[in-house]
């Protein structure tokens, strides 16, 4: 099945600074999201995006599916950005449809 | 839009007892999903309906386990004769599934706990 790696595993930033977060993935892929998971747990959907570039606020994501990873950006960070970053991919061809494979995801802390 | 609800959020049971959580999905989305999370990992997919079909299993899901969506709206988990590693946070989602976007939203879960 298609293998998804996340790095870096862990990651300590200073409030206000920047941060890129990579996400790997084995084969083509027809879904990819990028998921915050907060610290009492739950899973906020951050981006939808197979393919190309998505902003919202701080936050900004790039797909290149053709050589199969995806960056997600965080500018500025806020104590509040702290928690679990996901990635998670849907095969693109003998996939099963709906079956989000997730990586092991970054734990990020930002310090005030 | 309320959001998925999950409940209950928490459960704990003893070994060989059968529990079952509940899922109310963002009332238009047609899909519907289980995923199942141990402490440092990703979710894990269990299964999957549209609609009323379910149309995805995981070898993950043992014959102890059975989902249902029997009207199309929410959803049950059932957990027949729990174990020890039945433990850990059962997480529902949704999605509306159109091309625009395929955004999956999630509730707060239930944390079950096997004795």
């Amino acid at each position: 099945g298609i293998q998804v790696e996340q790095s870096p595993p862990d990651l300590i930033l200073q409030e206000g600074a920047n941060s890129t977060l990579r996400c790997n993935f084995s084969d083509s892929v027809n879904n990819l999201q990028w998921f915050h998971q907060n610290p009492w747990g739950q899973l906020i959907n951050l981006f939808y995006i197979p393919s190309g570039t998505k902003q919202n606020g701080r936050l900004s994501a790039t797909t290149v599916a053709t050589e199969r990873y995806s960056l997600l950006y965080i500018s500025s960070s806020q104590t509040t950005d702290s928690g679990v970053y996901f990635c998670a991919v849907e095969a693109g061809y003998g996939g099963s449809q709906g079956n989000l494979i997730f990586g092991k995801g970054t734990k990020l802390s930002v310090k005030p | 839009d309320t959001g998925v609800s999950q409940d209950p959020r928490h459960k704990i049971t003893k070994r060989g007892q059968n529990v079952t959580f509940r899922c109310d999905p963002i009332s238009e989305h047609n899909r519907l999903y289980w995923y199942r999370q141990t402490l440092g990992q990703g979710p894990e997919f269990l299964t999957y309906f549209q609609n009323e079909a379910q149309l995805e299993k995981s070898r993950l899901l043992s014959d102890r386990f059975s989902a249902e969506r029997p009207k199309g709206s929410f959803s049950t988990l059932e957990i027949q004769r729990t174990e020890q590693g039945d433990s850990a946070m059962y997480l529902c989602a949704s999605s509306a599934r159109d091309r625009e976007s395929e955004k999956l939203f999630f509730g707060s879960g239930t944390q079950l706990s096997v004795l």
